[in-house]
């Protein structure tokens, strides 16, 4: 399986700023995805990152809240904008096993808004 | 609406027992079948893919499908205190790439 980096690992920001994540893998795959999993909840599916396109965005989510870069085929990043308490989650990165359909997920970024 | 359902718990079992949690899911064109493994502030670990009808056992871990049925069950053999974590059940809708509905996981307790 691929091994998925993420970074920050947690951070506390203030409402109103924005968060970059980062998601490196060490191979290069086609498809990236972000989750979001807010406090006792389960994972929701945000956006798919493909490479040198436009994200796809799932119910409930869109660009502008959740802007997401996909440079090249080993990285990606998801932007959290202008903040609010309620976006306080664990943010997950992940990929797929080359078309296996098996998802493997990076650590997680913990992030609490105050 | 595709949704995937699981007992929330706590499911509490004795160390050495067997643990069973359960999976129903409402779209009969799901493909493919994940049980994933989080523990407390940490990201999920898939323990189990199953993608046809029947049993997958891997070590203490057998995974059960029921399409006609539309469900999948992960029972834990040997429980050990180290299986204490959140059971996620997840469903790829999608024959390639990730259109994964998750469940709300059901938090067991193996009990020394």
């Amino acid at each position: 399986s691929a091994v998925i980096s993420q970074k920050p690992s947690r951070d506390i920001c203030q409402r109103g700023t924005s968060l970059t994540i980062q998601c490196q893998v060490d191979s290069q795959v086609t498809m990236m995805f972000w989750y979001r999993q807010q406090p006792g909840q389960s994972l929701t599916l945000i956006a798919t990152a493909n490479q040198g396109s436009e994200a796809t965005y799932e119910s409930g989510f869109v660009i502008d809240k959740f802007p997401i870069s996909r440079p090249n085929l080993t990285f990606s990043t998801l932007t959290v904008s202008n903040m609010s308490p309620e976006d306080s989650s664990i943010y997950l990165c992940s990929v797929d096993n080359r078309g296996n359909t098996e998802a493997f997920f990076g650590q997680g970024t913990r992030l609490t808004v105050v | 609406q595709k949704e995937v359902e699981q007992n929330s718990g706590p499911l509490s079992v004795p160390e050495g027992a067997i643990a069973s949690l359960n999976c129903t899911y409402s779209d009969r064109g799901s493909q493919s079948f994940f049980w994933y493994r989080q523990y407390s502030g940490k990201s999920p670990e898939l323990i189990m893919s199953i993608y046809s009808n029947g049993d997958k056992e891997d070590g203490r871990f057998t995974a059960q499908l029921n399409k006609a049925s539309q469900y999948v069950s992960l029972l834990i053999r040997d429980s050990q205190p180290s299986d204490s974590a959140t059971y996620l059940c997840a469903v790829n809708m999608r024959n390639y790439g990730q259109n994964f509905v998750f469940g709300p996981g059901t938090r067991l307790s193996v009990l020394p």
